[in-house]
């Protein structure tokens, strides 16, 4: 069973710009959630999607948004980039009702 | 400001000590989870506790949620180099993880 498949594995980009990270979830998993790693804040909750719906948000501007597909694949995009949007991507998948998650390698973005 | 405070930070030893890794916080969490991670990867789940007193055992490490579901702690007995990473952990309230800041294992061969 393959795993949970983040594209692009890196990804380089300029302040102001806007960018698009995919997420595909492990088949039959219907729950996708993005987190950011950062060396100094750790891991931090994005948001998660279940059948293409929100299902909870967590502390970011609006810059960072969000959408699922009917095949349950996830893009997260972040519009307007700043220095401090660099960091690692997360996406996670799992089950509904299923505490267990699987991450994917994550998106390394940097912002120049 | 984190949700849950893991202590130490790092943790530098040789192989076949035993280290142990903290997890508190002053929230209560339906379940908590560890995960290591190595460099340039995502998180692995290693368990969930869910009980409050739970005690939990993968081979050499043993995990133990405090009896208020508050804090909870990673033992790793007899320490290998291939238990170096990131060690993470996590509560979970309602499809919402929220993270430790972690604790970076050294094992010295």
């Amino acid at each position: 069973k393959a795993g949970v498949t983040q594209t692009p594995r890196y990804l380089i980009k300029t302040r102001g710009q806007q960018v698009t990270l995919s997420c595909s979830p492990i088949s039959g998993h219907r729950s996708v959630s993005w987190y950011q790693q950062t060396p100094g804040q750790g891991l931090q909750f994005l948001f998660e999607y279940f059948s293409e719906t929100q299902r909870n948000k967590g502390n970011f501007p609006g810059r960072f948004s969000g959408r699922q597909f009917s095949n349950s694949r996830s893009e997260m995009n972040v519009s307007t980039l700043e220095l401090g949007d660099s960091a690692l991507y997360l996406c996670a998948s799992r089950t509904d009702g299923n505490e267990k998650l699987f991450f994917g390698s994550g998106t390394q973005l940097s912002v120049l | 400001t984190q949700l849950l405070e893991q202590s130490p930070q790092f943790l530098s030893i040789q192989e076949g000590e035993n280290l142990t890794v903290y997890c508190n916080s002053s929230s209560v969490f339906s379940s908590l989870q560890w995960y290591r991670q190595e460099p340039g990867e995502g998180p692995v789940l290693l368990v969930t506790v869910v009980t409050g007193g739970e005690v939990k055992k993968l081979k050499r490490l043993t995990f133990q949620f405090g009896d208020a579901r508050k804090d909870s702690s990673l033992h790793i007995t007899a320490a290998q180099p291939g238990d170096t990473g990131l060690y993470l952990c996590a509560g979970d309230n309602d499809y919402k993880l929220s993270f430790g800041a972690g604790t970076t294992v050294t094992v010295r061969a």
